[in-house]
């Protein structure tokens, strides 16, 4: 199966600062990468879908970017309402395999 | 308005079965594959089956076997049957929306206990 690395675990950022997170498969999934915020007692909400396309009605300070191995999910001024666990993942190959996730705090 | 709502629930012993509903609404059902997520308590997401509009499948090796995933398309709902549970099938059980090569709706959820 695909395995997907996320980093870093753990990213602790001030609201207004630019979050950088990544996602490496074990190997090439093309472009069908997908992303995912998912907040405490939430069921996950869809960001980025191909890699690097936004699903609708998510804002522009989202951005995805990448593609065979090398994903990075970008958010370039951290809201409030931004701060949850973010996963990414594979939906090249069966089975579709999750990452670990990477949780944003509030610094 | 796009709709999921799971229910079926329970606190099940080891080796028992349950049977989760995934009810739909807001979209024509049958024109879209489906899938179930879980999520143990504090961990990540783990996919563990789809099912496509031809009623195919694909489940996750730690569930092969032991669930099975069907829908009825009549009454816009997907299903989860889930026999032999483990300990390790404690989650919360999410229905997905699969709109090709993403799941762009979820459910809230259904919590699942295997417990003695």
């Amino acid at each position: 199966e695909i395995v997907l690395t996320q980093s870093p675990a753990t990213l602790s950022l001030s609201p207004g600062e630019r979050a950088t997170l990544s996602c490496r498969a074990s190997q090439s999934v093309r472009s069908y990468l997908a992303w995912y915020q998912q907040k405490p007692g939430q069921a996950p909400r869809l960001l980025i879908y191909d890699a690097s396309n936004r699903a609708t009605g998510i804002p522009d300070r989202f951005s995805g970017s990448g593609s065979g191995t090398d994903f990075t999910l970008t958010i370039s001024s951290l809201e409030p309402e931004d701060f949850a666990v973010y996963y990414c993942q594979q939906r090249s190959k069966w089975p579709l395999t999750f990452g670990g996730g990477t949780k944003v705090e509030i610094k | 308005e796009v709709q999921l709502v799971e229910s079926g629930g329970a606190l099940v012993q080891p080796g028992g079965s349950l049977r989760l509903s995934c009810a739909a609404s807001g979209f024509i059902f049958s024109s879209y594959d489906m899938n179930w997520v879980r999520q143990a308590p504090g961990k990540g997401l783990e996919w563990i089956s789809h099912i496509r509009t031809s009623s195919t499948t694909e489940y996750a090796d730690s569930v092969k076997g032991r669930f099975t995933i069907s829908r009825d398309n009549a009454k816009n709902s997907l299903y989860l049957q889930m026999n032999s549970l483990r300990d390790d099938d404690t989650a919360v059980y999410y229905c997905a929306r699969d709109a090709k090569y993403k799941d762009d709706y979820w459910g809230q959820g259904t919590l699942v206990t295997v417990s003695s």
